[in-house]
């Protein structure tokens, strides 16, 4: 049973187009959704959350956009460098109802990004 | 501003023997969190700890697998006694609270069993 799902294993992109990785879930009590970038040899890098209150979350290069109606979420990366060539895995994680996170994350499988001089 | 620190980096043993992998987070962090990361089924979370209790080790494989955390500095992940099918990355990370902070991590402990 998987809930969070990341059904692209890669994308190869041009550098300086936009990428955009995608990601859906299907439990419903998820409200708090990151994106970590992993390359080889290290652990995942946090890059990027966004709650559930919000449909959108911008930081520099990296947008995340939330589609709760969808159970689904997207990263925009926007110049694409080639040092963004990475694994980059979704996460996600519920609050309880007294609104302290419970924290667990659950991950996708990652999708493989190469961007391409 | 170190990091979350793991070590070893590499363990290569052999089936049978115990292997602890250790994990120091990063300081004032309350919450230490247990990663293995298998090619079939990505990264699973094993065990966390809030101020070096655990709290849900419902992610723990069975149990030839424990974790302890003594202090607020250190960690255990003890495997004995280990198996093939152990063979993975272990990941721990630490993050300071709930309040939607995220998890950092360290760089892993690739476990090889032969």
């Amino acid at each position: 049973d998987q809930q969070v799902k990341q059904n692209s294993p890669s994308l190869s992109v041009q550098e300086g187009r936009i990428s955009i990785l995608n990601c859906d879930y299907t439990n419903s009590m998820f409200d708090y959704f990151l994106w970590y970038k992993k390359y080889p040899a290290e652990g995942p890098t946090f890059l990027i959350s966004i709650s559930s209150i919000k449909d959108k979350n911008e930081d520099g290069r990296f947008t995340v956009f939330l589609n709760k109606s969808a159970k689904h979420l997207s990263l925009h990366i926007v110049p694409s460098q080639p040092g963004d060539s990475a694994v980059y895995f979704c996460a996600a994680s519920r609050q309880n109802a007294g609104g302290t996170s419970y924290g667990k994350l659950t991950f996708g499988q990652g999708t493989i990004l190469t961007v391409h001089p | 501003d170190a990091g979350v620190i793991q070590s070893p980096r590499h363990e290569v043993t052999e089936m049978g023997q115990e292997v602890t992998l250790r994990c120091k987070p990063i300081s004032g962090h309350d919450y230490l969190f247990w990663y293995r990361q298998t090619m079939m089924r990505g990264l699973e979370l094993l065990i966390y700890f809030n101020n070096n209790v655990p709290i849900d080790d419902s992610g723990m494989p069975e149990d030839r697998f424990s974790a302890k955390m003594p202090n607020a500095s250190f960690s255990t992940l003890k495997i004995q006694p280990s198996e093939p099918r152990d063979s993975a990355v272990y990941f721990c990370a630490s993050s300071p609270d709930w309040g939607n902070q995220p998890q950092h991590f360290g760089d892993g402990t690739r476990l090889s069993i032969l």
